[in-house]
């Protein structure tokens, strides 16, 4: 069974700064992996989506990375904004689903 | 506006009533799925369907009951609301199983049972 955890849960950091986080998913053999946005009451944004056979994508402020054999995608925001206060969750493909993980909770100061 | 509508958003239900979740995509999307969401334990798939006619399990289905009578729409049926089943409710729909599109997702339904 595929399990995905994100580290940290949440985070706080001042306007400005790069930062990182981290997902983790224990079966290798996915399809692709997706990062989400949630705001508050709301749906799921799809940020990136990195198909198995890439390494990363990129938009804008937002990179992210996959590395199959370890079992890990970071998602990297620069210059981080308080417009980019939100959860943050990733999804592997597995299966025929997508299991997600519990999420990031960002917080950016201004 | 093109997307996954769900209806109702918001919706209070006594233990033991029955309701419907209503989904519906214009995007002729093949595959489409319900998900809940719990403080703390990320989303949970509930039923997914990869066409019309075709439904399957997925990870919570008890309590849960799905048809897919036409590509456009997949409504979850609660048989009988206990206050376990008060959560968010989404739904969410892509090309096909796979897809290196992803996954598009409705704004969600707030359910508590009380």
């Amino acid at each position: 069974k595929q399990e995905v955890t994100q580290i940290p849960a949440a985070l706080s950091v001042p306007e400005g700064e790069n930062l990182v986080l981290n997902c983790s998913f224990t079966d290798s053999a996915i399809y692709n992996l997706q990062w989400f946005r949630q705001d508050p009451g709301k749906g799921l944004t799809s940020l990136l989506l990195i198909q198995s056979s890439q390494r990363e994508q990129t938009s804008g402020r937002l990179n992210a990375s996959l590395d199959k054999s370890s079992g890990r995608s970071t998602l990297y925001i620069a210059a981080s904004q308080p417009g980019d206060s939100a959860t943050y969750l990733c999804a592997s493909y597995y299966g025929q689903n997508f299991v997600f993980g519990p999420g990031t909770r960002l917080s950016v100061l201004p | 506006n093109a997307g996954v509508t769900q209806t109702p958003k918001f919706q209070v239900l006594k233990t033991g009533q029955s309701m419907t979740l209503q989904c519906a995509q214009d995007m002729n999307h093949e595959y489409m799925s319900w998900y809940r969401q719990d403080p703390g334990m990320g989303l949970r798939l509930i039923h997914y369907s990869v066409g019309a006619g075709i439904t399957d399990q997925g990870e919570v289905p008890n309590g849960y009951n799905v048809s897919r009578s036409t590509t456009e729409d997949f409504p979850l049926r609660l048989l009988s609301a206990a206050p376990s089943q008060t959560s968010v409710y989404f739904c969410a729909s892509s090309y096909f199983a796979g897809t290196e599109d992803g996954y598009t997702f409705g704004s969600g339904t707030r359910l508590t049972v009380v």
